[in-house]
């Protein structure tokens, strides 16, 4: 079945670092992917989508490019501050009627000053 | 706009009690709405979906059930709670067909003693 493989953290990074959460996935098809993230204590908020491949999701400074020929969907960020630790998920849902997502399991990102 | 809200926030219940989670959703019609629960180290899993009233599947079976009385209204219940049913529970919608993003709410989160 359809899964989301992601990096395990935590990952602790200084302010201003670079940041490389990888993601893979197995799907059948063409599945659009996604980027959550989770702050302490709240539900989850999408960052960023791709829908189909070579598309790159970006946004608050996060970029994402749906790689078909790595099966990938690597989030980034050039330079991180203490407001984006939070805890990022890795989904997926294929492109049919009514289908949930399927998460990875979430990488703890925390940022230090 | 749309929203989607959660209660209660935080609850505490003991092994054996029932167990009624209430998710509603404003500014949208006829979504399909989701049923997630995070456990404590674990990704979030996918409990029950919905695309209309009284439309319930289930993914994971378990000693919990989900129901939608109202087009915008789901509820998560139970009979008697299990010490493995402590996690927080996250209720999601999505624009009908369900190819369109979820949007998570707040959250419940739920701890069985």
């Amino acid at each position: 079945g359809d899964s989301v493989t992601q990096m395990e953290g935590p990952v602790t990074l200084s302010e201003e670092a670079f940041l490389t959460i990888n993601c893979t996935y197995t799907a059948t098809g063409y599945p659009s992917l996604f980027w959550y993230v989770q702050y302490p204590g709240e539900g989850l908020q999408l960052l960023l989508k791709a829908t189909k491949a070579d598309d790159k999701g970006s946004n608050k400074g996060f970029e994402a490019t749906y790689r078909k020929e790595t099966t990938s969907f690597h989030l980034e960020k050039g330079s991180v501050q203490v407001s984006d630790s939070a805890v990022y998920f890795c989904a997926l849902r294929a492109n049919q009627a009514g289908t949930a997502l399927i998460f990875g399991k979430g990488t703890t990102l925390s940022v230090s000053s | 706009s749309q929203t989607i809200h959660q209660w209660p926030a935080t609850l505490v219940q003991p092994v054996g009690s029932p167990l009624s989670l209430e998710c509603t959703v404003e500014g949208t019609s006829n979504p399909n709405l989701y049923w997630y629960r995070q456990a404590a180290g674990r990704g979030l899993q996918l409990l029950f979906y919905s695309v209309g009233i009284g439309q319930i599947s289930s993914e994971v079976p378990q000693n919990l059930s989900a129901s939608r009385p109202q087009d915008r209204q789901f509820i998560l219940s139970s009979k008697k709670l299990l010490l493995s049913d402590s996690g927080f529970y996250l209720c999601a919608w999505a624009a009908t067909g369900g190819r369109e993003t979820q949007y998570f709410g707040p959250g419940t989160r739920l701890l069985v003693l």
